[in-house]
């Protein structure tokens, strides 16, 4: 298995800033996910983070509000641009060691307030 | 594309009892299942997951799920429920063809009264 750390586990923000969450995983996996979960939700999937190219966003998420970075195999940030109370949220990493039947392991969420 | 649904926005049992939360998926292709469990304010945890083989998988914590093909179910059980097995419980199915993604049930939540 794999262990998935974030920073920063919380934070209050004010309108039109932005907030780098940080994803740490403790070994070298093939994919690393990004996705937004609103309290007592489902999880929406964000993006895809690729490692040494630029992210596969799902339709509704954009590069513009959400940049993702994966420079290595066990790291990655996205940012959440510009905020707004909308944006209010948990967001979760995720990873998952291989392509094939292997389960993907989630850390343990930013849970975000914008006011 | 694939999905899953989890008919059920909340299951309440009592300790002792069998738990049982339902879901059934739609794929093209076989299916690859996974049940995770979020307890308040922490992220998910993976229960179990079905890829080949017995219908009947186990998993952590006592859980365990029962595949079934013709029906295209993947229900979660437990046959004796405890108090601190309350949260939510959500079931995932991974596109293994096209991008691996996963794409999750809207999630059911247990509470099991003492």
């Amino acid at each position: 298995s794999a262990v998935i750390s974030q920073k920063p586990s919380r934070d209050i923000c004010q309108r039109g800033t932005s907030l780098t969450i940080q994803c740490q995983v403790d070994s070298q996996v093939t994919m690393m996910f990004w996705y937004r979960q609103q309290p007592g939700q489902s999880l929406t999937l964000i993006a895809t983070a690729n490692q040494g190219s630029e992210a596969t966003y799902e339709s509704g998420f954009v590069i513009d509000k959400f940049p993702i970075s994966r420079p290595n195999l066990t790291f990655s940030t996205l940012t959440v641009s510009n905020m707004s109370p909308e944006d209010s949220s948990i967001y979760l990493c995720s990873a998952s060691p291989g392509l094939t039947n292997n389960e993907q392991f989630f850390g343990p969420g930013t849970r975000l307030t914008v006011l | 594309a694939q999905s899953v649904a989890q008919p059920e926005d909340q299951v309440n049992v009592a300790e002792g009892n069998p738990l049982t939360v339902k879901c059934t998926y739609s794929v093209s292709g076989n299916p690859y299942l996974f049940w995770y469990v979020q307890y308040p304010n922490r992220g998910l945890q993976f229960l179990l997951k079905y890829i080949t083989g017995d219908n009947l998988v186990k998993g952590s914590y006592g859980f365990e799920a029962e595949f079934n093909k013709s029906q295209t179910s993947f229900h979660l059980k437990k046959p004796s429920a405890l108090v601190s097995d309350s949260a939510l419980y959500f079931c995932a199915v991974r596109d293994m063809i096209n991008d691996y993604k996963l794409s999750f049930g809207a999630g059911t939540t247990v509470t099991v009264r003492a």
